[in-house]
C-alpha cells in the first residue's frame, strides 16, 4: 500500500508563499507522477498540476500557471508544491496523490495539508 | 473544461440497504471516470477507476457502471464505514475535474 505523508498545517499572510511537502514510502517514486490538488471548504476538489518524478517535467492548470512550482528530491522520495502570491481564496486543504505518467488518475492520496491565508 | 455533476447532493440510507449515486459529464468521457471516497480528516481513497474497475483492496460491495456521459456508483448492503462523501472525477481531459460530491448519510 502506497503511503504519502504530507507536511503540517500552515498559516500564511496574503502575498507570501507556502511550500508543502509530500514524502512517499513503499512506492516506486522515480517511475511515477505526483499530482497536487486542493479543496476549499464546501467546494469540490480542484486539480493544481502534476509532475513526472523521473524527468521533473511539469504540467500546471492554467489558473495556477504563474504562481505554482512543483519539484522533487529523489534522494528522499519527497515531492514539493510551492504556491506564491497567496490570497485568502487559496485557503484550502492541499493534497498530493500518486499517478501514472500520462494519466490524470490519482491512485493514492496524502492526508492533506491545511493552508490558511489570513492577515 | 468538462463539468461533472453529481446527484443527489445528499443521500440518506439505512445500514444494510443499497445506495445508488449518479454522475454526469458535460461531454463524453468514454469510461475515464473514477469514484473517490472521502471521510472527514482522512485521505481520499480511490474506489473505482475506468468507470467499473475496483481499485485494489476495495470491497465487492462497491460497483460502478456507465460510459459516455452517465455513470453510477452502487454500494450494496451499506455498512457504517461507508458513510462518507463520494466524488466522481473525469481523467480523460486536461484539466481533470471533479463533481461537487454526494454526501451519504445514515438514515
Amino acid at each position: 500500500q502506497v503511503q504519502l505523508v504530507q507536511s503540517g498545517p500552515e498559516v500564511k499572510k496574503p502575498g507570501t508563499s507556502v511550500k508543502v511537502s509530500c514524502k512517499a514510502s513503499t512506492f516506486t517514486f522515480t517511475s511515477s507522477a505526483v499530482q497536487w490538488l486542493r479543496q476549499a471548504r464546501g467546494q469540490r476538489p480542484e486539480w493544481i498540476g502534476w509532475m513526472v518524478v523521473g524527468s521533473g517535467s511539469t504540467n500546471y492548470a492554467q489558473k495556477f500557471q504563474d504562481r505554482v512550482t512543483m519539484t522533487r528530491d529523489m534522494s528522499t522520495s519527497t515531492a514539493y508544491m510551492e504556491l506564491t502570491s497567496l490570497r485568502s481564496e487559496d485557503t484550502a486543504v492541499y493534497y498530493c496523490a500518486t499517478a501514472s505518467p500520462g494519466s490524470y488518475l490519482s491512485h493514492s492520496w496524502g492526508q492533506g495539508t491545511l493552508v490558511t491565508v489570513s492577515s | 473544461e468538462i463539468v461533472m455533476t453529481q446527484s443527489p447532493a445528499t443521500l440518506s440510507v439505512s445500514p444494510g440497504e443499497r445506495a445508488t449515486l449518479s454522475c454526469r459529464a458535460s461531454q463524453s468521457i468514454s469510461t475515464f471516470l473514477a469514484w473517490v471516497q472521502h471521510k472527514p480528516g482522512q485521505a481520499p481513497r480511490l474506489l473505482i477507476q475506468a468507470a467499473s474497475t475496483r481499485a485494489p483492496g476495495i470491497s465487492a460491495r462497491f460497483s460502478g457502471s456507465g460510459s459516455g456521459t452517465e455513470f453510477t456508483l452502487t454500494i450494496s448492503s451499506l455498512q457504517s464505514e461507508d458513510f462518507a462523501v463520494y466524488y466522481c472525477q473525469q481523467y480523460i481531459n486536461w484539466p481533470p475535474t471533479f463533481g461537487q460530491g454526494t454526501k451519504l448519510e445514515i438514515k
